[in-house]
C-alpha cells in the first residue's frame, strides 16, 4: 500500500472555527489531491498540488486552503468552517513522473471525517 | 469541466452472474486516462482497471473488464462471476492531462446470494 497517512481522521469542531487537515505521504510522488466525499455527489476536487508550493483549485474550493511546503506534505485549511463543510474528506496522490501521466492511478488515503456542528 | 455521468445510482446481480456498470464522459481531449474505483464500506478507494485513451484495445484484469467505446464517450465496467466481495460503490473517474482526475458520481452494487 502507498504510504499515505491523514489526520486527524475523525474530527467534531463548531462552526466558525478553523480547521487543518494534513496529509503525509512517504512515497516522494510529486501530486497530491484534496477531495471531498459527499452522498449522491461521489468525490470533488478541492485543491490539488503539482510540486512544492504549486497549488491550483479544483471544482469546490470556496471556502478551502491549501499549502505545500514540502513534497511530503498536503495541508487543508478551513478557515471558518462551516455545516456544508461537513464531509468525508480524502487525500490522493500520484505517481506522475515527468511531463505525462506515468500509470495515471491515485492512492488514497483513509480519509477524514469532519462534522461540523 | 470535464463531466462524467453514472446514469445507474444502484445496481444489483446474483452471485456468479454477470453486471454491466455504465459510465459516460464529455471531453474535447484525445488523450487522456479512464478508471474503475471500488470503494467498500471500509471506505478505502481501490483501482479496479485502468484504460488509455490511446489504446483501441479494452482492459481487462481477470473477472473485470471494460467496453471502452471512444467516439461514444462511452467506458461501462462488466464484472463477471460476480461475488459477494464485489459488493461496494463503484466510481468511474477521468483523468486529464492537467492532472485532475474527475469523478462520476456512483454507482451502489449489491451482489445477492
Amino acid at each position: 500500500d502507498a504510504g499515505i497517512t491523514q489526520s486527524p481522521r475523525h474530527k467534531v469542531t463548531e462552526t466558525g472555527t478553523p480547521v487543518t487537515l494534513r496529509c503525509h505521504q512517504t512515497e516522494n510522488h510529486r501530486y497530491m489531491y484534496w477531495y471531498r466525499q459527499d452522498p449522491g455527489h461521489g468525490l470533488r476536487l478541492i485543491h490539488y498540488s503539482y510540486g512544492v508550493k504549486d497549488t491550483d483549485k479544483g471544482e469546490v474550493s470556496d471556502g478551502y486552503s491549501v499549502s505545500r511546503s514540502k513534497t511530503e506534505d498536503f495541508l487543508l485549511t478551513l478557515e471558518s468552517a462551516t455545516s456544508s463543510q461537513t464531509s468525508v474528506y480524502f487525500c490522493a496522490i500520484s505517481d506522475v513522473l515527468g511531463d505525462r501521466v506515468n500509470t495515471g492511478e491515485l492512492f488514497f488515503g483513509e480519509g477524514s471525517r469532519l462534522t461540523v456542528l | 469541466a470535464q463531466t462524467v455521468t453514472q446514469s445507474q445510482p444502484e445496481m444489483s446481480v446474483q452471485e456468479a452472474e454477470t453486471v454491466t456498470l455504465s459510465c459516460t464522459y464529455d471531453t474535447s481531449e484525445s488523450d487522456y486516462y479512464l478508471f474503475w474505483y471500488k470503494q467498500p464500506p471500509s471506505r478505502q478507494m481501490i483501482l479496479v482497471i485502468r484504460q488509455e485513451a490511446y489504446k483501441q484495445q479494452n482492459a481487462t484484469e481477470n473477472r473485470f473488464s471494460v467496453n471502452f467505446q471512444k467516439a461514444a464517450k462511452s467506458f461501462s465496467l462488466k464484472i463477471s462471476d460476480s461475488q459477494l466481495g464485489d459488493a461496494a460503490m463503484y466510481f468511474c473517474a477521468y483523468l486529464e492531462f492537467n492532472y485532475k482526475l474527475t469523478f462520476g458520481k456512483g454507482t451502489l452494487l449489491t451482489v445477492n446470494p
